[in-house]
């Protein structure tokens, strides 16, 4: 099984500023790699795919970029509705999930 | 658009077994998968299982197997995914996901999911 880990697993930052989330895979996961946002309450959104595509309707704010083992989501400039917990997800062989970074307001 | 309905929340006791539903709307149902992934109170997103719709090919996620099973119906376009022996650790939310793996020969992103369906187990 492909393990996935998040860091950090709590991130402050003021509304405006820059989030930089990281994402590692124990093996290669080539560019198969997503990332969702879920608010409380809520179901997971997709933000990411491709390790760096943009899903439909999602702010250029939201940035990913990597490839093989190390991945990072970026939010340019955070707005109150940003502050959530984020999600990797592989779907190089079959699927799993890291444990989640939350983005609180600092 | 593209919508999944989950069925109600949901109370059994341990060991009994629970059946949740997952109904498609919006699309084609049988050009995609769903995944099912479940989220224990305060806890991060499990995977759990996929089914194709399109010919019903299923793979589970190991630590389940033996207890979980899915299934589809094509008539209704509604996906179901049915949780045996019922452990207290088994409460979570449970959420199903379009995926559009409609075989097991590659992999990809989940979008939409539905609202999720709470499950609690307690005697």
């Amino acid at each position: 099984e492909i393990v996935m880990t998040q860091s950090p697993a709590t991130l402050s930052v003021s509304p405006g500023e820059r989030a930089t989330l990281s994402c590692r895979a124990s093996q290669s996961v080539s560019s198969n790699l997503a990332w969702y946002q879920q608010k409380p309450g809520q179901a997971p959104r997709l933000l990411i795919y491709g390790a760096s595509t943009r899903a439909t309707g999602i702010p250029a704010r939201f940035s990913g970029s990597g490839s093989g083992t190390e991945f990072t989501l970026t939010i340019s400039s955070l707005q109150s509705e940003d502050f959530a917990v984020y999600y990797c997800q592989q779907y190089n062989n079959w699927y799993t999930f890291g444990q989640g970074t939350k983005l609180e307001i600092k | 658009q593209v919508q999944l309905v989950q069925s109600g929340a949901e109370v059994k006791k341990p060991g009994a077994s629970v059946k949740v539903s997952c109904k498609a709307s919006g699309y084609t149902f049988t050009s995609y998968g769903i995944s099912w992934v479940r989220q224990a109170p305060g806890q991060g997103l499990e995977w759990m299982g996929w089914i194709s719709a399109y010919n019903g090919n299923t793979n589970y996620a190991q630590k389940l197997q033996g207890r979980v099973t899915m299934t589809t119906d094509t008539s209704t376009s509604t996906a179901y995914m049915e949780l045996r022996s019922l452990r207290s650790d088994d409460t979570a939310v449970y959420y199903c996901a379009r995926d559009l793996s409609w075989d097991s020969s590659s992999w990809y992103w989940f979008d939409p999911w539905g609202q999720g369906t709470l499950v609690t187990v307690s005697s």
